[in-house]
C-alpha cells in the first residue's frame, strides 16, 4: 500500500523561483526520505529526516516534518532547468522498507 | 566503482514466456528490493530479502518470482501467471547496520514491454 501522497501531482515554474512539494502520509514513521527521479532513469537519494526532526537543510533543500499532522514539505529554492525530474516521498516505519507515494513532476522553465 | 547494476535495459517478452530481470549490487548491502513502476505512479514492492537464501512478498508478488542465491545479486522473474507485466522495474539495495536510518541505492531500471 502506498502511504505517502504527494501534492500537488505537477508543477510548473520558472527558472529561479522556488518549488515546494507536499507529502502526507497516514500511520506513525521513523524518518521520512525525499528522492528524485529523472525521466526513464533510477530514484537518487536526496536527504533523510528522522521523526524526532523537525527542519533539515542540503544545499537548496529544505525539508520539514510535522508528524503531529502527518505531513512534510520538500521546498527546492532558486530553480534550475536540471531540477526538472520527478520527486516522491517515502515513510519508513519501523522496518526496513519503505513506502512511496506517486510523485510529484516539477517542470522548471529556462 | 560501487553501485548497482541492472540488466538488460529494454525487455521485451512475448506472451506466455518467463523472463529473468538482472540485478547485481557491489556494495556490500545485505537487503535488496524490486519495486514495479507503472506510467504516473510511484513504486510499489514486489519482493525484497535482508539475507542471503531469504527473501518475503511484498505488496505485488503475485506473479513474479526471485532467489537470493548470492549476497550481490537478486534477480526478478517475471512469470506467464503475471498478466500485465509492461512496467519499469526498479532493484534497489540499502545497508542495515546503523537502524532504520539507510537510503536506499537504485540500479537504473529495466523496461520491460509485452507483445
Amino acid at each position: 500500500s502506498q502511504q505517502g501522497e504527494e501534492d500537488p501531482q505537477a508543477l510548473s515554474i520558472q527558472e529561479g523561483e522556488n518549488a515546494t512539494m507536499n507529502c502526507s502520509y497516514k500511520t506513525s514513521i521513523n524518518n521520512l526520505q525525499w528522492y528524485r527521479q529523472n525521466s526513464g532513469r533510477g530514484l537518487v537519494h536526496l536527504i533523510l529526516i528522522r521523526s524526532n526532526e523537525r527542519e533539515k537543510h542540503s544545499g537548496r533543500l529544505r525539508v520539514t516534518l510535522d508528524t503531529s499532522k502527518k505531513s512534510s514539505s520538500l521546498l527546492i529554492t532558486a530553480s534550475r532547468a536540471a531540477d526538472t525530474a520527478s520527486y516522491f516521498c517515502a515513510t519508513g516505519a519501523g522496518s526496513y522498507q519503505l513506502t512511496f507515494g506517486k510523485g510529484t513532476k516539477l517542470s522548471v522553465i529556462p | 566503482d560501487g553501485g548497482i547494476t541492472q540488466s538488460p535495459k529494454y525487455l521485451f517478452r512475448k506472451e506466455g514466456q518467463n523472463v529473468t530481470l538482472s540485478c547485481e549490487q557491489n556494495l556490500n548491502h545485505d537487503a535488496m528490493y524490486w519495486y514495479r513502476q507503472d506510467p504516473g505512479q510511484g513504486l510499489r514492492l514486489i519482493y525484497y530479502s535482508q539475507i542471503v537464501n531469504d527473501f518475503q512478498k511484498g505488496d505485488i508478488a503475485e506473479g513474479y518470482s526471485v532467489s537470493r542465491e548470492k549476497k550481490e545479486s537478486f534477480p526478478l522473474t517475471v512469470t506467464s501467471a503475471q498478466k500485465n507485466p509492461t512496467a519499469f522495474y526498479l532493484c534497489a539495495s540499502r545497508g542495515l547496520a546503523g537502524g532504520w536510518d539507510n537510503e536506499q541505492f537504485f540500479g537504473p531500471g529495466t523496461r520491460l514491454t509485452v507483445l
